[in-house]
């Protein structure tokens, strides 16, 4: 079974401008969870999707956005860049809606960007 | 915050095993205990993850105590590869992961 995925794996951006990252979950899975990852702040909890509503949501300012697809796939959404955003993105998918006991999640390898 | 703490870092000698201890104190009656780790700019992979009884699969075991308040993840063989840092979380009933430092493993050869 394929694992998650994450596209692009790499990325440069400017401040002020807006980027979209993408997360392809395991087949099956219908919850998708996005995580920042910051040497400073460590793996912070950005907002979870299940079954195309986002079911829960981090201390992240609203330029930080999220959408999931009747396919699973998701996307998040970062608008007017800050240099503060620069992080790795990752996203983790499970079967069940994170949160309930007993439902692990699984990574992908993340994205990293870079905001110059 | 996250509801774990776990030592910022431990050694370990290739071919033993590591042990690698979690305090959870404050956990609930249906909360799991998860571990993860995260090899250097990878995504985290999953380890393991257990209730009440002591769990084991092909990468690891999990000792929890019977009182619930701490952990203890065992690599029986550790190799360089396991290098990593190791992850204890304690899901919070209807939130999502929450991560702690977590503590970096060295396996020195």
């Amino acid at each position: 079974k394929a694992g998650v995925t994450q596209t692009p794996r790499y990325l440069i951006k400017t401040r002020g401008q807006q980027v979209t990252l993408s997360c392809s979950p395991i087949s099956g899975h219908r919850s998708v969870s996005w995580y920042q990852q910051t040497p400073g702040q460590g793996l912070q909890f950005l907002f979870e999707y299940f079954s195309e509503t986002q079911r829960n949501k981090g201390n992240f300012p609203g330029r930080f956005s999220g959408r999931q697809f009747s396919n699973s796939r998701s996307e998040m959404n970062v608008s007017t860049l800050e240099l503060g955003d620069s992080a790795l993105y990752l996203c983790a998918s499970s079967f069940r809606l994170a949160g309930l006991a007993e439902n692990e999640q699984f990574f992908g390898p993340g994205t990293r960007l870079t905001v110059l | 915050d996250a509801k774990t703490t776990q030592p910022p870092s431990m050694d370990c000698a290739e071919g033993r095993a590591a042990n690698l201890p979690c305090n959870h104190s404050t956990i609930s009656g249906n909360e799991y205990v998860y571990w993860y780790r995260q090899i250097h700019s990878q995504g985290p992979q999953y380890i393991i993850h257990g209730l009440k009884n002591n769990e084991t699969n092909e990468m690891a075991s999990l000792i929890i105590t019977e009182d619930r308040k701490s952990s203890t993840l065992i690599l029986p063989h550790a190799t360089l590869r396991d290098t990593a840092v190791y992850y204890c979380i304690v899901n919070n009933y209807g939130q999502n992961f929450v991560f702690g430092p977590g503590t970096r493993l060295s396996v020195l050869p």
